[in-house]
């Protein structure tokens, strides 16, 4: 069965720190990895999807097919960055997520 | 533009009642999700509707669970009756395009607890 891996429920770094926020999946097919971030009384909001291969808020994040990751990585993290993030899986051809058990981020000053 | 709403925000009820959680998803949109995250676990998908029809009911639980989306436009989402184990967020999601290309859009959540 697909299933998504967030294996960090809580991850707690200092401001300007590197933040790596670890993504595992497993799905045999070709897969569309996305982030998804809830801020403070604010709604699940997309941050970045694989095949867009592209930079929000600083924040990157690589498929790794062979180790089947998706890790999301910021090189210098802000006090804002504080928040819940998703990591999700979709199979191809569906419409559904799979997410993980998320992972607070809590940056501190 | 207003994004997803969803109705109510909060609700407690007792075990055995009913109760019916709204969604409105963005104008337009066809594709309406809804998901549901039970404290501690993973959010997981419930359904999906392509306007008005089932698209995909697959993580519906049981048939406690009643969803529709009458006229493709707001979806209901009705518990019946309502166990202690249904507590927890429900988000309502919408989207518009083919898959692989679209974004779904979430709502703010409706908290059920269930005493």
């Amino acid at each position: 069965a697909q299933r998504v891996t967030q294996p960090e429920k809580l991850l707690s770094v200092f401001k300007g720190a590197p933040v790596e926020l670890k993504c595992n999946y497993s799905y045999s097919g070709s897969p569309e990895l996305f982030w998804y971030v809830q801020y403070s009384r604010q709604r699940l909001q997309l941050l970045l999807r694989h095949i867009s291969r592209e930079s929000i808020k600083g924040f990157t994040a690589d498929l790794n097919k062979g180790e089947t990751s998706f890790h999301l990585k910021k090189p210098f993290a802000q006090e804002e960055d504080s928040a819940m993030y998703y990591c999700a899986l979709r199979t191809s051809g569906t419409y559904k997520y799979i997410f993980g058990t998320g992972t607070r981020l809590k940056v501190l000053a | 533009e207003a994004g997803v709403t969803q109705f109510p925000s909060h609700s407690v009820i007792e075990k055995g009642q009913t109760v019916t959680l709204r969604c409105d998803p963005i104008s337009g949109h066809d594709n309406l999700y809804w998901y549901r995250r039970v404290m501690g676990k993973e959010i997981k998908f419930l359904l999906h509707f392509v306007k008005e029809s089932k698209q995909d009911e697959s993580g519906m639980p049981n048939n406690r669970f009643l969803a529709e989306r009458t006229g493709g436009t707001y979806s209901t989402l009705k518990v019946q009756p309502a166990e202690l184990e249904d507590s927890g967020v429900y988000f309502c999601a919408s989207s518009q395009g083919r898959v692989g290309q679209e974004t779904q859009y979430f709502g703010p959540g409706t908290r059920l607890l269930v005493l």
